[in-house]
């Protein structure tokens, strides 16, 4: 089946610092990536759709401006988060659909995920 | 926005039993997905039931979905210790551009 891989799988850094999540698509091309925010014992929450050549979408709420959202080529989007703080630590899972599947099967593929902690 | 709303919110269960978990959602929907999340852990897709089918079976999972009243199923059928996990339901929902919209999720726990 497609895979979906992220990197890092976690990450600690200082208060103030940037982080650079990757998602891939390792063997399908994807148009559109999602990125999704999870807090511990919450679920997953749309934080913004990454779109191939074109200006990301955010949710409400979501500061574009502190999670850059690039989407450079069909195979890698990726999130910055931008001067971290200790509230911007969670669990953040990209997800791509294929470029092949149907609008009604909505064939959707997820990343591990990437835990990251701003000290 | 959360689509979904599971229940129960958690459930605690004996080997071999069996589990059944509930989701009901807001808008009108293409299909409906369940997911299994190990604790901090990545998402692993169990089953998509689409709006036109009432049932489907994986397995030892079954799914019902009822869009009259906006409601789906989970039944997980001679549970194990390996079943102990969050599982959630996404839809497509109406507004929704490709993404997901994940209801709050069920905490599973099968004790041996």
């Amino acid at each position: 089946g497609a895979v979906v891989s992220q990197h890092p799988s976690w990450v600690i850094c200082k208060s103030g610092t940037s982080v650079k999540i990757e998602c891939r698509s390792l063997d399908f091309q994807a148009t559109t990536m999602f990125w999704y925010r999870q807090f511990p014992k919450q679920s997953l929450m749309l934080m913004a759709t990454s779109n191939e050549g074109s200006k990301a979408t955010y949710e409400q709420g979501v500061e574009k401006d502190k999670f850059l959202i690039n989407h450079a080529s069909l195979t890698l989007s990726t999130l910055t988060v931008t001067s971290a703080h200790p509230e911007d630590s969670s669990f953040y899972i990209c997800s791509a659909r294929d470029l092949g599947g149907a609008r009604i099967t909505d064939t959707q593929y997820f990343g591990p995920g990437t835990r990251l902690t701003v000290l | 926005s959360q689509q979904g709303e599971e229940d129960p919110q958690a459930l605690s269960i004996q080997e071999g039993e069996n589990a059944t978990m509930n989701c009901s959602y807001k808008t009108s929907i293409n299909n409906l997905q369940w997911y299994r999340q190990n604790s901090g852990r990545g998402l692993v897709h169990l089953i998509l039931i689409r709006s036109n089918e009432r049932e489907k079976h994986s397995g030892r999972l079954r799914v019902t979905l009822d869009t009259s009243k906006k409601s789906s199923s989970l039944l997980i059928t001679a549970s194990r210790a390996a079943d102990t996990a969050s599982y959630f339901c996404a839809t497509d929902g109406e507004r929704s551009q490709g993404n997901l919209i994940f209801g709050k999720g069920t905490k599973l726990s099968v004790k041996p």
